[in-house]
Order: structure tokens, then sequence, then C-alpha cells
């Protein structure tokens, strides 16, 4: 069965500093999706990144990166130049395929707390 | 906005009573998901629906829990005789017509369950 896990429950960093989340995921699957998301204390989920898994590079948006590593079944985020906006719970996720409806299964999650 | 919008944001009910909760998908996704997120813990899914066809339910969906999307659209979560274990979020999630592995769901803000 495909499953999640984040094993930071939370984690601190400097403001300016990078940070990186870990995530490793459980599938038998050749195809899937990981995904990153944030949700702030208001509760809504915002959408950080996406790394596919035939995808040979790692993917990258702005501040955030994905290091994808395939044969370890890990998709750590990292947040370069931490800011007090991002102090946030973090989900990591991963996207099963057609055949399950590509519902999402997500990790426990990793609060975030960014000091000044 | 044409985000996906959820009513009522908060909900407070005594136990034993039924609660119903309703989620408006972005227009013209065909997939929307349901899930359950408690005080700590990531995202669990309920089930889903490809226009009005209900293609799967998690077994965490208890006979007390039906969801219906009767024309395709709008969708509604009903849960009969409340008890304390079911507060929770309840997010609502849409994904565009033709879903791969890299689309964003799109989640809405919400509905905050509290039994008591």
């Amino acid at each position: 069965a495909q499953k999640i896990t984040q094993t930071q429950p939370g984690m601190f960093v400097q403001e300016k500093e990078a940070v990186t989340l870990d995530c490793t995921y459980d599938t038998s699957d050749q195809s899937y999706g990981l995904f990153w998301y944030k949700q702030p204390s208001s509760g809504e989920m915002i959408f950080l990144i996406y790394q596919g898994s035939y995808d040979e590079q790692n993917a990258t948006e702005g501040r955030y990166s994905l290091n994808f590593q395939k044969a370890r079944k890990s998709a750590n985020l990292v947040i370069s130049a931490s800011q007090l906006g991002d102090s946030a719970m973090y989900f990591c996720a991963m996207r099963e395929g057609e055949a399950g409806g590509f519902k999402t299964i997500f990790g426990a999650g990793t609060r975030l707390f960014v000091k000044a | 906005d044409t985000g996906v919008s959820q009513n009522p944001r908060h909900k407070i009910t005594k136990r034993g009573q039924n609660v119903t909760f309703r989620c408006d998908p972005i227009s013209e996704h065909n997939r929307l998901y349901w899930y359950r997120q408690t005080l700590g813990q990531g995202p669990e899914f309920l089930t889903y629906f490809q226009n009005e066809a209900q293609l799967e339910k998690s077994r965490l969906l208890s006979d007390r829990f039906s969801a219906e999307r009767p024309k395709g659209s709008f969708s509604t979560l009903e849960i009969q005789r409340t008890e304390q274990g079911d507060s929770a979020m309840y997010l609502c999630a849409s994904s565009p017509l033709h879903t791969t592995l890299n689309n964003e769901q799109f989640f809405g803000p919400g509905t905050r369950l509290t039994v008591l």
C-alpha cells in the first residue's frame, strides 16, 4: 500500500537560512507523482511543487526545490532563504495513478518555525 | 473568485445530530475529492467522484457518512448521528477534466466540524 512518512514533527530554522524537510514514500507503482503542500494556520492547502516519478531532474519552483532520490524513495523539500511567512505545516503527498483515481495520500506533516 | 468553495466554514453541533457540508468545485472539474484532517495530522482520503459517479470510498467512511454529487457539479457530505470523533476539518478538492499525475488538486478552505 502507498505510504508517505515524514519523520520530523517540528523543525526550526533561522530566517534567511535554508532548511530541508524530509519525506520518504512507499509504492509499488512505477508511475506516480510527488507533491509538497504548505498549510498555514488559516487552514488552506497551498500547492508548492511537483515531481513526477519519471522526471530525471529535480523540480524547482522559486525558493522551493525537491531533492528526489528515486532509489531511496525520498522526496525532500528544500526551502532556501527562509522567511518568517514560511512558518506553517508542510505536507508531503503522493498521487496515485489512474487506477487509484488520482487521489492523494498525505504524510503526517512537519511544522516549520522560522526564527527572526 | 473561481476557486473551490466550501460551506459552512465552521460547524458546531451536539453529539447525535446530523450535519451536511457543501463543496462547489472549480467549474468544469469533473473529479471531486473529500478528505478529513484531524488536528496535527495530514488529510486522509474519504471518497471521490468522477462527474456524478462515486468511484471509491475509503473504509474511513462509515455507514453514518454519505456523499453525493447529483448533477456532477457541487457535492454534499452528510454525517448522521455525529460523534465526538467526527470532529475534524473536512476538505474538498477538485481536479481538471483531463486528470494526470501532475495535475494539481485544488483544495477548498475546508469546513471545521466540532462535535460537543
